[in-house]
């Protein structure tokens, strides 16, 4: 089945640097690739997706890029902010099934 | 995307008794699924619900422990059956539209769930 992997597993940047976490799946068939961003106590939230017809993908300071032949997907976040700080999920699609990356933590200082 | 709700946010239960969840959609959907988060993990697919059949289990799940119903296109139930400590976790129900909004899920807000 899919796995996926997600480094780092913590990321502390100071305001206004950018952060990049990255991504690798396994299962050359999996085709929509969804980031979620999670608050403490809250619900996951898609900040942003790509799919796998497409290499990247903007959203005022977010951006995805996805390299399908080396299975790897990458979330960019310039000019953080403190609103910024929470757990980052990468996920991978296969058929109807999602399948997780472990998550990063992400701290912004102000 | 949809609203979804999910009843109750929250619980602290008994070892060896069972919780039903229950997850609400005020439109209806293609597909409806259930996870479990534990404390500082990912999510993990527990199973999904499918409409007016047995719902379709992920390794390492079962149906006498995790039984679920979805009786309906907005509504779907995951009972947690017998109860132990290793069970405390966040379960959440996702929902995802192919004839609406495709392939993206959105979440419920959450069971949040603790086994004395």
């Amino acid at each position: 089945g899919e796995n996926v992997e997600q480094h780092p597993s913590t990321l502390s940047v100071q305001e206004g640097d950018s952060a990049v976490i990255k991504c690798t799946y396994s299962d050359s068939a999996s085709n929509y690739f969804p980031w979620y961003k999670q608050e403490l106590g809250k619900r996951p939230q898609l900040i942003i997706d790509i799919r796998s017809n497409v290499g990247e993908k903007k959203d005022q300071r977010i951006a995805v890029t996805l390299n399908k032949t080396a299975k790897h997907f990458s979330l960019h976040i310039t000019e953080t902010q403190p609103e910024d700080s929470a757990v980052y999920f990468c996920a991978a699609k296969k058929g109807n099934k999602l399948v997780f990356g472990a998550g990063t933590i992400l701290r912004v200082k102000s | 995307s949809a609203v979804i709700s999910q009843k109750p946010s929250r619980d602290i239960c008994q070892r060896g008794t069972s919780l039903t969840i229950q997850c609400q959609v005020d439109s209806q959907v293609t597909m409806m699924f259930w996870y479990r988060q534990q404390p500082g993990q990912s999510l993990t697919l527990i199973a999904t619900a499918n409409q007016g059949s047995e719902a379709t289990y992920e390794s390492g799940f079962v149906i006498d422990k995790f039984p679920i119903s979805r009786p309906n296109l907005t509504f779907s139930t995951l009972t947690v059956s017998n109860m132990s400590p290793e069970d405390s976790s966040i379960y959440l129900c996702s929902v995802e539209d192919l004839q609406g909004w495709g392939d993206t899920q959105y979440f419920g807000p959450g069971t949040r769930l603790t086994v004395l």
